[in-house]
């Protein structure tokens, strides 16, 4: 079964920073596009950045480009989100998400509060 | 970036009836749209893509449809376990990947 789990969400300060995690089990990590799309609270889903399997390609939205990096380690089965110069409106529960472009497998989400 | 524009954003039914949601594209995104259902405290599910292959394990009362800019997501008989928030999304001109704003289903 496939499952995918966030962590390393939380309460961060404006200008701060956070590192999210996925860690992924039940397929194989190397082989498979991973992305993060995020969902604000009560609104809905904004696509946020994907990274190829080998890493040599990675894409980010406009709103996130310059502060996210996206990395991924397939000997851990992990991916991760490097999230620096935070805002406000990056306040959201953030997802990884298998495949591309369309999302077959997801994870529970990671709450991420930016607030002072 | 294409915009995808969702209609209703809101939709009161009642379960049985067959209900369709409508999403339209901001320019051709030719046959590469999806369709994702999502409840409260869960992750979306993937349910269509290409416009109009179900994704696996999703029944067969839930259709797409369309092509260019107009798509349509069919649900022909309403089951209590379908009240939710369904999204559009495009994936043919990306990055970026871009969602509609979503429709509600709720119970009337």
């Amino acid at each position: 079964e496939v499952q995918l789990v966030e962590s390393g969400g939380g309460l961060v300060q404006p200008g701060g920073s956070l590192r999210l995690s996925c860690a992924a089990s039940g397929f194989t990590f190397s082989s498979y596009d991973m992305n993060w799309v995020r969902q604000a609270p009560g609104k809905g889903l904004e696509w946020v950045s994907y990274i190829t399997s080998g890493s040599s390609t990675t894409f980010y939205a406009d709103s996130v480009k310059g502060r996210f990096t996206i990395s991924r380690d397939n000997a851990k089965d992990s991916l991760y989100l490097q999230m620096n110069s935070l805002r406000a409106e990056d306040t959201a529960v953030y997802y990884c998400a298998r495949d591309g472009p369309t999302y077959r497998h997801w994870g529970q989400g990671a709450l991420v509060t930016v607030s002072s | 970036e294409i915009v995808m524009t969702q209609s209703p954003a809101t939709l009161s039914v009642s379960p049985g009836e067959r209900v369709t949601l409508s999403c339209r594209a901001s320019q051709s995104v030719s046959n590469n749209l999806a369709w994702y259902q999502q409840k409260p405290g869960q992750a979306p599910r993937l349910l269509i893509y290409g416009p109009s292959t179900r994704a696996t394990g999703i029944p067969a009362r839930f259709s797409g449809s369309g092509s260019g800019t107009e798509f349509t997501l069919t649900i022909s008989s309403l089951q209590s376990e379908d009240f939710a928030v369904y999204y559009c999304q495009q994936y043919n001109n990306w990055p970026p990947i871009t969602f509609g704003q979503g429709t509600r289903l709720e119970i009337k």
